[in-house]
């Protein structure tokens, strides 16, 4: 079965650190472009962060400096390395699966995690 | 960066209806366009990819239409699951977008 298992959220105070992970299984997250996208309380869904099939990284404004975003392919796992967190990072992280143009879901997320929750606060 | 403007932000409706979802984007981005369902406390579930292609067991009362900068999500003979909260997102160009969402409730 294709499946995505996100862990590591909680409470962390502001300026704080917490790494997220990602258990994929039924596909490798090397060869597709996979993606951390969150959800304030009560909000829509901003996208975070993807990490290319071939390496390369790109990631939102709003995080770009604090958050690295990585993968071990030996595991099969996806990471979210979150630093100098602030009080607006407070969501619920999902990982997800995109396809670029010539995937089977072409430019979309198919597959999300159940997500993890993520508090900064003091 | 080129933005998604989704509308109505909530919209009320009854089981039998048909409802549609607009999303316009701000510069024209061809048929790279995808929509989701998400219910409350769960993850967002893709309906609709490239604006118009159902994906795989997505019931066909749901449907997409559009290119360049104006799409819609139509979902006809409304089903009790189908009261959700609904996203479009922007594909293909980094960052990607999603809309602000639309509340679909039962009148």
């Amino acid at each position: 079965e294709v499946q995505l298992v996100e862990s590591g959220g909680g409470l962390v105070q502001p300026g704080g650190s917490l790494r997220l992970s990602c258990a994929a299984s039924g596909f490798t997250v090397y060869s597709t472009y996979m993606n951390w996208v969150r959800q304030a309380p009560g909000k829509g869904l901003e996208w975070v962060s993807v990490l290319f099939s071939a390496g390369s990284t790109f990631y939102a404004e709003s995080v770009k400096g604090r958050f690295t975003i990585s993968r071990d392919n030996s595991k099969n796992m996806l990471y979210l390395q979150m630093n100098s967190l602030r009080t607006e990072d407070t969501a619920v992280y999902y990982c997800a699966r995109y396809y670029g143009e010539s995937g089977q879901t072409p430019g979309a997320f198919d597959i999300w995690g159940q997500g993890t929750m993520v508090t900064v606060s003091s | 960066d080129i933005q998604m403007t989704q509308s109505p932000s909530s919209v009320s409706a009854s089981v039998g209806d048909r409802v549609t979802i607009t999303c316009r984007a701000s510069q024209g981005i061809s048929t790279w366009l995808a929509w989701y369902q998400q219910k409350p406390g769960k993850a967002p579930k893709l309906l609709i990819y490239t604006a118009s292609t159902l994906q795989n067991g997505v019931p066909s009362r749901f449907s997409g239409s559009g290119s360049g900068t104006d799409f819609t999500l139509t979902i006809s003979n409304l089903q009790p699951e189908d009261f959700a909260t609904y996203y479009c997102q922007r594909a293909q160009t980094w960052p990607i977008a999603f809309g602000q969402g639309t509340r679909l409730e039962i009148k």
